[in-house]
C-alpha cells in the first residue's frame, strides 16, 4: 500500500486558478470513486474540501472542484485568496476495506 | 454538533506501549452509519492512516502498523481507542482520530489531534 503521488509544491497569484493532481493505481484512485482532498492550515486538523471525487460539503465554497480521470484524481481552486495558502492531501479507499493518502502538496498564494 | 478529542500521554518511552483514546460528543458511537479510525502526521511530514472500527468491533489496520496496532471501541463510553505497541523515535507524531462516513468513504470529522513524542 503505497502512499498516492501529489506534487510537493503548487503556486499561484490572486485571482488564478490551480490544479494539484494525485496519481494512484487501479487498486485505488481508478478502482473507487472515493477520492477525498483535505486542507490542512499550519498547526490545524485537516478539512474535508472534497469527497467522492467532486463533491462539495456544506459550507465549502464552490472555487473548489474535483475530478478524475483514470488513476489521477485532480484538485482545481480557482479565483485563488490568500486564505487557500495551505497543504492540500488526497485520500482514496484501497481494495481490502484500507485508505491511503498523498504525500501532501503545499500551495503557495504568490 | 459532532466533536472528537483526543487524550493520553504526550511522552512514551521508546519500546513501549502508545495508548490514546477518543471521546465523541454530540453523536454516537454505536450509528450504523459510521466507522471511527485513527490518522497520524509525524512533524514536518505527510498523513498517515492507521486503522479503523465499527462499533461492532470490526477493525481495519494498515498493513506496514499491522503487527503493533490494537483498536478498540467501548460503546458505554462513546470511545474508541488505539494501542501502538513497540514504539520508536518514528512513531513519534500527531495522532488524529476521525469519524469514517460509510456511505462516502471519507473521514468528515476530525479532532483536533494531540501531539506524542518517542522519546526516554
Amino acid at each position: 500500500q503505497s502512499a498516492l503521488t501529489q506534487p510537493a509544491s503548487v503556486s499561484g497569484s490572486p485571482g488564478q486558478s490551480i490544479t494539484i493532481s494525485c496519481t494512484g493505481t487501479s487498486s485505488d484512485v481508478g478502482g473507487y470513486n472515493y477520492v477525498s482532498w483535505y486542507q490542512q492550515h499550519p498547526g490545524k486538523a485537516p478539512k474535508l474540501m472534497i469527497y467522492e471525487v467532486s463533491n462539495r460539503p456544506s459550507g465549502v465554497s464552490n472555487r473548489f472542484s474535483g475530478s478524475k480521470s483514470g488513476n489521477t484524481a485532480s484538485l482545481t481552486i480557482s479565483g485563488l485568496q490568500a486564505e487557500d495558502e495551505a497543504d492540500y492531501y488526497c485520500s482514496s479507499y484501497t481494495s481490502s476495506s484500507l485508505w491511503v493518502f498523498g504525500g501532501g502538496t503545499k500551495l503557495t498564494v504568490l | 454538533q459532532l466533536q472528537l478529542q483526543e487524550s493520553g500521554p504526550g511522552l512514551v518511552k521508546p519500546s513501549e506501549t502508545l495508548s490514546l483514546t477518543c471521546t465523541v460528543s454530540g453523536g454516537s458511537i454505536s450509528s450504523s452509519s459510521y466507522y471511527w479510525g485513527w490518522i497520524r502526521q509525524p512533524p514536518g511530514k505527510g498523513l498517515e492512516w492507521i486503522g479503523s472500527i465499527y462499533y461492532s468491533g470490526s477493525t481495519y489496520y494498515n498493513p506496514s502498523l499491522k503487527s503493533r496496532v490494537t483498536i478498540s471501541v467501548d460503546t458505554s463510553k462513546n470511545q474508541f481507542s488505539l494501542k501502538l505497541s513497540s514504539v520508536t523515535a518514528a512513531d513519534t507524531a500527531v495522532y488524529y482520530c476521525a469519524r469514517l462516513v460509510d456511505t462516502a468513504m471519507v473521514y468528515d470529522y476530525w479532532g483536533q489531534g494531540t501531539l506524542v513524542t518517542v522519546s526516554s
